[in-house]
Protein backbone atom coordinates (compact mmCIF):
# COMPACT_ATOMS: atom_id res chain seq x y z
CA UNK A 1 0.00 0.00 0.00
CA UNK A 2 1.36 3.74 -1.14
CA UNK A 3 1.96 6.12 1.88
CA UNK A 4 -0.02 8.90 -0.41
CA UNK A 5 -2.88 7.71 -2.12
CA UNK A 6 -4.82 9.67 -4.27
CA UNK A 7 -8.05 9.44 -5.96
CA UNK A 8 -9.78 9.51 -8.95
CA UNK A 9 -6.66 8.87 -11.04
CA UNK A 10 -8.38 9.65 -13.80
CA UNK A 11 -11.03 12.84 -14.08
CA UNK A 12 -12.96 14.46 -16.65
CA UNK A 13 -15.70 17.14 -16.17
CA UNK A 14 -17.14 19.85 -18.21
CA UNK A 15 -16.18 23.17 -18.28
CA UNK A 16 -18.10 24.65 -15.29
CA UNK A 17 -18.36 21.74 -13.01
CA UNK A 18 -16.90 21.37 -9.17
CA UNK A 19 -14.21 19.09 -9.34
CA UNK A 20 -12.58 17.61 -5.86
CA UNK A 21 -9.85 15.51 -5.93
CA UNK A 22 -8.65 13.32 -2.50
CA UNK A 23 -5.38 12.26 -1.08
CA UNK A 24 -4.83 10.34 1.68
CA UNK A 25 -1.47 9.32 3.52
CA UNK A 26 -0.86 6.97 6.61
CA UNK A 27 2.41 9.00 7.98
CA UNK A 28 2.43 11.78 9.81
CA UNK A 29 3.42 14.68 8.10
CA UNK A 30 4.47 18.63 8.83
CA UNK A 31 2.94 19.50 5.61
CA UNK A 32 1.21 18.18 2.91
CA UNK A 33 1.77 19.84 -0.90
CA UNK A 34 -0.49 20.00 -3.95
CA UNK A 35 1.12 20.34 -7.04
CA UNK A 36 0.33 21.32 -10.44
CA UNK A 37 2.06 19.74 -14.12
CA UNK A 38 0.51 20.52 -17.18
CA UNK A 39 1.49 18.21 -19.81
CA UNK A 40 5.02 18.57 -21.10
CA UNK A 41 5.48 21.21 -18.09
CA UNK A 42 7.27 21.65 -14.99
CA UNK A 43 5.72 21.31 -11.59
CA UNK A 44 4.21 24.21 -9.89
CA UNK A 45 3.81 24.04 -6.09
CA UNK A 46 -0.81 25.29 -5.67
CA UNK A 47 -0.82 24.80 -1.71
CA UNK A 48 1.36 23.56 1.66
CA UNK A 49 -0.99 22.81 4.32
CA UNK A 50 -0.76 21.99 7.50
CA UNK A 51 -4.07 22.49 9.00
CA UNK A 52 -7.38 23.76 8.22
CA UNK A 53 -8.16 25.17 4.66
CA UNK A 54 -6.53 27.60 1.90
CA UNK A 55 -8.49 29.86 -1.03
CA UNK A 56 -6.20 30.75 -4.04
CA UNK A 57 -8.40 32.00 -6.70
CA UNK A 58 -10.81 29.27 -8.12
CA UNK A 59 -8.66 26.46 -6.18
CA UNK A 60 -9.39 25.52 -2.23
CA UNK A 61 -7.58 22.78 -0.38
CA UNK A 62 -8.26 21.16 2.76
CA UNK A 63 -6.76 18.60 5.27
CA UNK A 64 -7.92 16.80 8.60
CA UNK A 65 -4.72 16.19 9.89
CA UNK A 66 -7.13 13.87 12.33
CA UNK A 67 -7.99 11.59 9.28
CA UNK A 68 -4.84 12.17 7.00
CA UNK A 69 -7.09 13.33 4.29
CA UNK A 70 -6.57 16.17 2.19
CA UNK A 71 -9.01 17.65 -0.38
CA UNK A 72 -8.17 19.73 -3.55
CA UNK A 73 -11.46 21.76 -5.13
CA UNK A 74 -11.53 23.96 -8.14
CA UNK A 75 -14.48 26.08 -8.54
CA UNK A 76 -16.32 26.82 -12.08
CA UNK A 77 -13.51 24.14 -13.80
CA UNK A 78 -12.04 25.66 -17.20
CA UNK A 79 -9.88 23.89 -19.69
CA UNK A 80 -6.97 25.47 -18.86
CA UNK A 81 -7.11 23.50 -15.16
CA UNK A 82 -6.39 20.36 -17.31
CA UNK A 83 -3.47 18.84 -15.82
CA UNK A 84 -2.29 16.69 -13.44
CA UNK A 85 -2.56 16.92 -9.72
CA UNK A 86 -0.66 15.46 -7.04
CA UNK A 87 -0.78 15.27 -3.99
CA UNK A 88 2.91 15.15 -1.43
CA UNK A 89 3.65 15.27 2.10
CA UNK A 90 6.30 15.84 4.40
CA UNK A 91 6.85 13.07 6.77
CA UNK A 92 7.61 13.96 10.22
CA UNK A 93 10.78 11.83 9.98
CA UNK A 94 12.68 13.12 7.15
CA UNK A 95 12.21 16.44 4.50
CA UNK A 96 11.98 13.99 1.40
CA UNK A 97 8.79 14.36 -0.17
CA UNK A 98 6.46 11.30 -0.74
CA UNK A 99 4.62 11.89 -4.13
CA UNK A 100 0.87 10.41 -4.84
CA UNK A 101 0.81 8.69 -8.17
CA UNK A 102 -0.87 11.96 -9.22
CA UNK A 103 -4.78 12.84 -11.06
CA UNK A 104 -5.16 13.29 -14.17
CA UNK A 105 -8.19 15.87 -14.77
CA UNK A 106 -9.37 16.74 -18.28
CA UNK A 107 -11.63 19.63 -18.91
CA UNK A 108 -13.92 19.69 -21.57
CA UNK A 109 -15.25 22.93 -23.32
CA UNK B 1 16.81 34.69 -8.73
CA UNK B 2 12.93 34.58 -8.54
CA UNK B 3 12.77 31.11 -9.11
CA UNK B 4 14.75 27.34 -9.25
CA UNK B 5 16.28 27.37 -12.37
CA UNK B 6 17.31 23.94 -14.45
CA UNK B 7 19.78 23.49 -17.21
CA UNK B 8 19.08 22.52 -19.94
CA UNK B 9 15.79 22.15 -20.30
CA UNK B 10 16.20 19.14 -22.92
CA UNK B 11 19.03 16.92 -23.31
CA UNK B 12 19.54 14.07 -26.23
CA UNK B 13 22.36 11.81 -25.08
CA UNK B 14 23.73 8.83 -26.64
CA UNK B 15 23.72 5.61 -24.54
CA UNK B 16 26.96 5.03 -22.24
CA UNK B 17 27.77 8.75 -22.41
CA UNK B 18 27.99 10.89 -18.99
CA UNK B 19 25.37 13.75 -18.37
CA UNK B 20 25.43 16.79 -16.16
CA UNK B 21 22.27 18.85 -14.93
CA UNK B 22 22.31 21.49 -13.33
CA UNK B 23 19.78 23.68 -10.30
CA UNK B 24 20.36 26.75 -9.37
CA UNK B 25 18.35 26.90 -5.99
CA UNK B 26 16.43 29.95 -5.16
CA UNK B 27 18.77 32.35 -2.91
CA UNK B 28 18.74 31.87 0.84
CA UNK B 29 16.99 27.91 0.66
CA UNK B 30 18.77 25.50 2.27
CA UNK B 31 17.63 22.35 1.45
CA UNK B 32 18.29 21.25 -2.27
CA UNK B 33 16.09 18.16 -3.58
CA UNK B 34 16.86 16.18 -6.62
CA UNK B 35 13.64 13.83 -7.82
CA UNK B 36 13.16 11.99 -11.21
CA UNK B 37 10.05 11.20 -13.30
CA UNK B 38 9.92 8.41 -15.64
CA UNK B 39 7.70 8.00 -18.81
CA UNK B 40 3.85 7.60 -17.16
CA UNK B 41 5.85 6.99 -13.53
CA UNK B 42 4.95 9.03 -10.38
CA UNK B 43 8.02 11.21 -8.97
CA UNK B 44 10.76 9.57 -6.87
CA UNK B 45 13.26 10.94 -4.64
CA UNK B 46 16.92 10.69 -5.72
CA UNK B 47 18.72 13.13 -3.34
CA UNK B 48 18.54 15.57 -0.68
CA UNK B 49 20.98 18.52 0.49
CA UNK B 50 20.47 19.81 3.65
CA UNK B 51 22.83 23.00 4.99
CA UNK B 52 26.24 21.47 5.97
CA UNK B 53 25.09 18.08 6.49
CA UNK B 54 25.93 15.09 4.98
CA UNK B 55 23.41 14.94 1.60
CA UNK B 56 20.79 11.31 1.92
CA UNK B 57 21.88 9.89 -1.14
CA UNK B 58 19.34 6.98 -0.42
CA UNK B 59 16.81 7.77 -3.78
CA UNK B 60 20.27 7.30 -6.21
CA UNK B 61 19.32 3.99 -8.67
CA UNK B 62 22.99 3.40 -9.04
CA UNK B 63 26.43 4.25 -8.64
CA UNK B 64 26.18 5.79 -11.77
CA UNK B 65 24.20 8.36 -10.38
CA UNK B 66 26.51 11.46 -8.01
CA UNK B 67 25.85 15.22 -6.90
CA UNK B 68 27.07 17.77 -5.76
CA UNK B 69 26.30 20.99 -4.47
CA UNK B 70 29.32 23.84 -3.87
CA UNK B 71 29.20 26.17 -1.55
CA UNK B 72 25.75 25.47 -0.41
CA UNK B 73 24.01 27.08 -3.83
CA UNK B 74 24.40 25.49 -7.11
CA UNK B 75 23.95 21.80 -7.46
CA UNK B 76 24.85 19.31 -10.68
CA UNK B 77 23.44 15.78 -10.92
CA UNK B 78 25.93 13.77 -12.95
CA UNK B 79 24.84 10.19 -14.39
CA UNK B 80 27.67 8.36 -15.93
CA UNK B 81 27.68 5.82 -18.70
CA UNK B 82 23.93 6.86 -19.42
CA UNK B 83 21.20 4.04 -20.15
CA UNK B 84 18.01 4.60 -21.86
CA UNK B 85 16.75 3.62 -18.85
CA UNK B 86 17.68 7.19 -17.70
CA UNK B 87 15.52 8.53 -19.57
CA UNK B 88 13.21 10.39 -17.81
CA UNK B 89 12.42 14.52 -16.27
CA UNK B 90 14.97 14.87 -13.78
CA UNK B 91 13.07 17.73 -11.41
CA UNK B 92 14.99 20.02 -8.87
CA UNK B 93 13.31 21.62 -5.92
CA UNK B 94 14.32 23.90 -3.04
CA UNK B 95 13.38 24.88 0.45
CA UNK B 96 13.62 27.12 3.28
CA UNK B 97 14.09 24.62 6.53
CA UNK B 98 13.57 25.50 9.72
CA UNK B 99 12.99 24.00 13.04
CA UNK B 100 9.53 23.93 12.52
CA UNK B 101 9.06 22.91 9.04
CA UNK B 102 9.79 23.47 5.38
CA UNK B 103 8.66 26.92 4.07
CA UNK B 104 8.76 28.06 0.91
CA UNK B 105 9.28 24.24 -1.39
CA UNK B 106 9.74 25.10 -5.02
CA UNK B 107 10.30 22.85 -7.79
CA UNK B 108 12.34 23.91 -11.28
CA UNK B 109 11.22 23.39 -14.29
CA UNK B 110 12.55 20.24 -15.21
CA UNK B 111 15.50 18.51 -17.64
CA UNK B 112 13.95 16.10 -19.93
CA UNK B 113 16.69 12.93 -20.76
CA UNK B 114 16.61 10.98 -23.50
CA UNK B 115 19.04 8.34 -24.16
CA UNK B 116 19.38 7.15 -27.67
Amino acid sequence: KNEVEQSPQNLTAQEGEFITINCSYSVGISALHWLQQHPGGGIVSLFMLSSGKKKHGRLIATINIQEKHSSLHITASHPRDSAVYICAVSPLVTDKLIFGTGTRLQVFP
Amino acid sequence: GAGVSQSPSNKVTEKGKDVELRCDPISGHTALYWYRQSLGQGLEFLIYFQGNSAPDKSGLPSDRFSAERTGGSVSTLTIQRTQQEDSAVYLCASSLFSGSGNYGYTFGSGTRLTVV
